[in-house]
């Protein structure tokens, strides 16, 4: 049973636009998030992260907002760039595992010039 | 360059031949991990450890040894690969103090 599900294999934006990325989760005991990149032929990079005790995080054009109540959180990028075409991974981390991450199955992000 | 270096990055083998898959990193991390990515499974750690001569199962441990004798070395190791091994595998490094890990270019291993 998959613990972090990202639901949308996939995902097509135009240029500028805004591009949104969903996660949801079914482990109470998360509360660390984080969003890493994948080009084809090379590894995750890491993109953003958000704590539990926060519900927005955002890094230039990168944001990620958590609905703990929901177990869900998304990754915004505005505005879209086709460099940004990617798969994006979803991860978290248990109270006390940090270094133990459970990732989604990660969403391919296209974007369109 | 700070780095998670992997090899090799494809490997084609028959079932039962052991083999080891390197990993290296310069970066003075505490922290390495190995998984393994698959078709709608996303990323499976397989085992971890926190420090030389300390190593922890992961998710999916199972036909896999690792050690971890030299800080910058955490080599993967299959000591009769199966079929069902055939996977992406990436190596990951981080620093004990947070949660941000480094990953490895990837390890394409087909097991015939």
């Amino acid at each position: 049973d998959q613990q972090v599900k990202q639901n949308s294999p996939s995902l097509s934006v135009q240029e500028g636009r805004i591009s949104i990325l969903n996660c949801d989760y079914t482990n109470s005991m998360f509360d660390y998030f984080l969003w890493y990149k994948k080009y084809p032929a090379e590894g995750p990079t890491f993109l953003i992260s958000i704590s539990s005790i926060k519900d927005k995080n955002e890094d230039g054009r990168f944001t990620v907002f958590l609905n703990k109540s929901a177990k869900h959180l998304s990754l915004h990028i505005v505005p879209s760039q086709p460099g940004d075409s990617a798969v994006y991974f979803c991860a978290a981390s248990e109270r006390g595992s940090a270094r133990q991450l459970t990732f989604g199955s990660g969403t391919q992000l296209t974007v369109l010039p | 360059e700070a780095q998670v270096t992997q090899n090799p990055r494809y490997l084609i083998t028959v079932t039962g031949k052991k083999l080891t898959v390197t990993c290296s990193q310069n970066m003075n991390h505490e922290y390495m991990s190995w998984y393994r990515q698959d078709p709608g499974l996303g990323l499976r750690q397989i085992y971890y450890s926190m420090n030389v001569e300390v190593t922890d199962k992961g998710d999916v441990p199972e036909g896999y040894k690792v050690s971890r004798k030299e800080k910058r070395n955490f080599p993967l190791i299959l000591e009769s690969p199966s079929p069902n091994q055939t996977s992406l595998y990436f190596c990951a490094s981080g620093r004990a103090s947070d949660n941000e890990q480094f990953f490895g270019p990837g390890t394409r291993l087909t097991v015939l």
